[in-house]
């Protein structure tokens, strides 16, 4: 079973500030894990994948996730916030045993202040 | 390379009418999901085709919903009799099983649905 928890509903950061949004995830398999970005009244656009290659793994518009084994964990960090950040971020988690089911997490809500 | 297409963007309807919301997906991506989005929530599976087989479908309400791909390309969902309950956004994506981009799924921008 698979399933994928995101710590924090909201989170509020000043621009130019680091960015951090916590995701914990659960797979009886090795799994695929993604980070998907959505803006207002648009659909889920890919930020970046771990697909069991390098475990820092690096994504569009400056983002980057580590998969943490040990820690069941797969944060998403940005350094620097840009105020074209504030969007939906989603947690995806999917077994690579072939069943192609992936599970979302409930979403954080990133805020950027001026 | 166009992305994932969806129509309509936004629906509104009474309730106990019916409703389709058609998709049309990434050029030779073999796979194709529904999924519902609620405000505030993460998407949910409703439906997962492989070319034309519905291959998962344990999560659609079939009892008002349909959902068919006949020539395995594009798709189409439908609801009828709309409950106010249905009022949400509804998703499609698709992913292929081939290349660099194998297994991720592409999302068109949604179907947002209202029900009054």
């Amino acid at each position: 079973a698979q399933s994928v928890t995101q710590l924090d509903s909201h989170v509020s950061v000043s621009e130019g500030t680091p960015v951090l949004l916590r995701c914990n995830y659960s797979s009886s398999y090795s799994p695929s894990l993604f980070w998907y970005v959505q803006h207002p009244n648009k659909g889920l656009q890919l930020l970046l994948k771990y697909t069991s290659a390098a475990t820092l793994v690096k994504g569009i518009n400056g983002f980057e996730a580590e998969f943490k084994k040990s820690e069941t964990s797969f944060h998403l960090t940005k350094p620097s916030a840009h105020m074209s950040d504030a969007a939906e971020y989603f947690c995806v988690v999917s077994a690579t045993s072939g069943t192609y089911k992936y599970i979302f997490g409930t979403g954080t809500r990133l805020k950027v202040l001026a | 390379e166009a992305g994932v297409v969806q129509s309509p963007r936004y629906k509104i309807i009474e309730k106990k009418q019916p409703v389709a919301f058609w998709c049309n997906p990434i050029s030779g991506h073999n796979t194709l999901y529904w999924y519902l989005q609620n405000l505030g929530q993460g998407p949910e599976l409703l439906i997962r085709y492989e070319n034309e087989e519905a291959v998962d479908d344990s999560q659609l309400p079939k009892d008002r919903f349909s959902a068919e791909r006949l020539k395995g390309v594009d798709s189409t969902l439908k609801i009828q009799p709309a409950e106010l309950g249905d009022s949400a956004v509804y998703l499609c994506a698709s992913s292929s099983n081939r290349g660099s981009g194998a297994n991720v799924l592409t999302f068109g921008a949604g179907s947002r649905l209202t029900v009054l």
